[in-house]
């Protein structure tokens, strides 16, 4: 079974400062990966994912991110973050069917003025 | 073009009551996936409907249960509420094709306080 690792609860950073997000997987076969965003209170909103080719993947609101299958990570980036980036970051792994995405259990991002 | 839409908002029940959970999906996708979402956790996988049947299924009980309509609209039913079943639902929608299945886009939740 695919499991999703975020190994950090919280994150403060300062605004414009630059950011990463750790995501690990465990996934037998090539995974597909997403990264979503959630605003308190709010649903999910796809920031990007990677299903195949080109392992550095670009996304909405200056987020790229970069899938390392011999470390098993497709950690979120961003050079330069603004205070609306504050938000709960979640990835996910789709399983073989496709029809399930198990999900880590986020990363919550403050931005300090 | 619509996005994933949900009903209602919130949500106020008791134990042992039922309820039921709205989701209409964004325009062009043909199948609905639903998740549990408890405070300060990820979102866990509930169940799919692809083509009016369940398309796989989470570690919930029986007690949760589904219907996807033929305008690809979905229900979420919950059966004898557990204070446990206090959470956001979310409701994903996707397309599936032949062989494949697309990205879910996700509608805004239903949040569900079971007293």
């Amino acid at each position: 079974a695919q499991s999703v690792t975020q190994p950090d609860i919280h994150i403060t950073v300062s605004e414009g400062a630059s950011l990463e997000l750790r995501c690990n997987y465990s996934y037998g076969a090539t995974p597909y990966l997403f990264w979503y965003v959630q605003s308190p209170g709010q649903g999910l909103q796809l920031l990007l994912k990677y299903f195949s080719g080109d392992t550095l993947v670009q996304g909405i609101k200056g987020f790229e991110a970069e899938f390392k299958r011999s470390q098993s990570s497709f950690n979120l980036r961003k050079p330069s973050v603004h205070w609306s980036d504050a938000a709960e970051y979640f990835c996910a792994v789709h399983n073989n069917a496709g029809n399930m995405l198990t999900f880590g259990g986020g990363t919550r991002l403050m931005v300090k003025p | 073009e619509t996005g994933v839409t949900q009903s209602p908002t919130h949500l106020i029940k008791t134990r042992g009551q039922q309820v039921t959970l709205r989701c209409s999906s964004q325009s062009g996708h043909n199948t609905v996936s639903w998740y549990q979402q408890a405070l300060g956790q990820g979102p866990q996988f509930i169940f799919q409907y692809y083509r009016e049947e369940e398309n796989g299924r989470g570690n919930f009980p029986p007690r949760f249960s589904g219907l996807q309509f033929p305008n690809y609209s979905s229900e979420l039913n919950v059966n004898a509420l557990e204070l446990d079943d206090s959470a956001l639902y979310l409701c994903a929608s996707s397309n599936t094709g032949s062989g494949y299945q697309e990205t879910q886009y996700f509608g805004p939740g239903t949040r569900l306080l079971v007293l």
